[in-house]
């Protein structure tokens, strides 16, 4: 499975979008990016994924670059809950294994 | 959403006693999964199952040992427990989304404290 690139650490500001980057440049053709977030230590949970189009659902939206080098994931009004770690990952499925990295801690503030 | 138990939620134990942490599904997932993750760190993929009497190491060595005897039940055992082994152990089963993509849904975690 391919590795990801995320920055340690962001700020959002209370009702503003969030925007988190992640770079995958060594994604294969039947890779997915998926992003978890994890909040204050429970167990992750999914957020969202996706192969080559953009995606939304009811708690993010995901756009990956047509390359699919690279992705963001936007929370369009991020509350305070809003605040966790949140991993970028590259799966194919077929291994079953997630593999995470560092992520993003992002800190929404009022 | 699967839902995912884990028990207990805390534990502090003393060196040398032998544990068993528990989890369990009750989505009928065949494919489940164990992580261990210090604080403010990776998780780490520990062992895994791809159904009854399957058991698989992960990539990170534990001296932990798992059992998988009914689909819905994925225990974890540590024989003989040390300070080393403190840690936060997730749960974890598969799920096929809509779309068919599979992802895995994590249970709330046990964290273990030895003493």
């Amino acid at each position: 499975d391919a590795k990801t690139t995320q920055p340690t650490s962001m700020d959002c500001a209370e009702g503003r979008a969030a925007n988190l980057p992640c770079n995958h440049s060594t994604i294969s053709g039947n890779e997915y990016v998926y992003w978890y977030r994890q909040i204050h230590s429970q167990g992750p949970q999914y957020i969202i994924h996706g192969l080559k189009n953009n995606e939304t659902n009811e708690m993010a939206s995901l756009i990956i670059t047509e390359d699919r080098k690279s992705s963001t994931l936007i929370l369009p009004h991020a509350t305070l809950r809003d605040t966790a770690v949140y991993y970028c990952i590259v799966f194919s499925g077929n291994t079953g294994k997630l593999i995470f990295g560092q992520g993003t801690t992002l800190q929404v503030k009022p | 959403e699967a839902d995912i138990y884990q028990t207990p939620r805390y534990l502090v134990i003393g060196t040398g006693k032998k544990i068993t942490l528990e989890c369990s599904q009750t989505m009928g997932h065949d494919k489940m999964y164990w992580y261990q993750q210090d604080p403010g760190m990776e998780l780490h993929l520990i062992h895994y199952s791809y159904g009854v009497n399957s058991t698989e190491k992960g990539d990170l060595s534990s001296e932990s040992t798992v059992s998988r005897i009914r689909t819905e039940h994925f225990p974890l055992t540590l024989e003989s427990a040390r300070p080393s082994h403190t840690s936060q152990y997730l749960c974890a089963s598969r799920a096929r989304l809509a779309g068919g993509q599979e992802t895995q849904y994590f249970g709330p975690g046990t964290r273990l404290l030895v003493l």
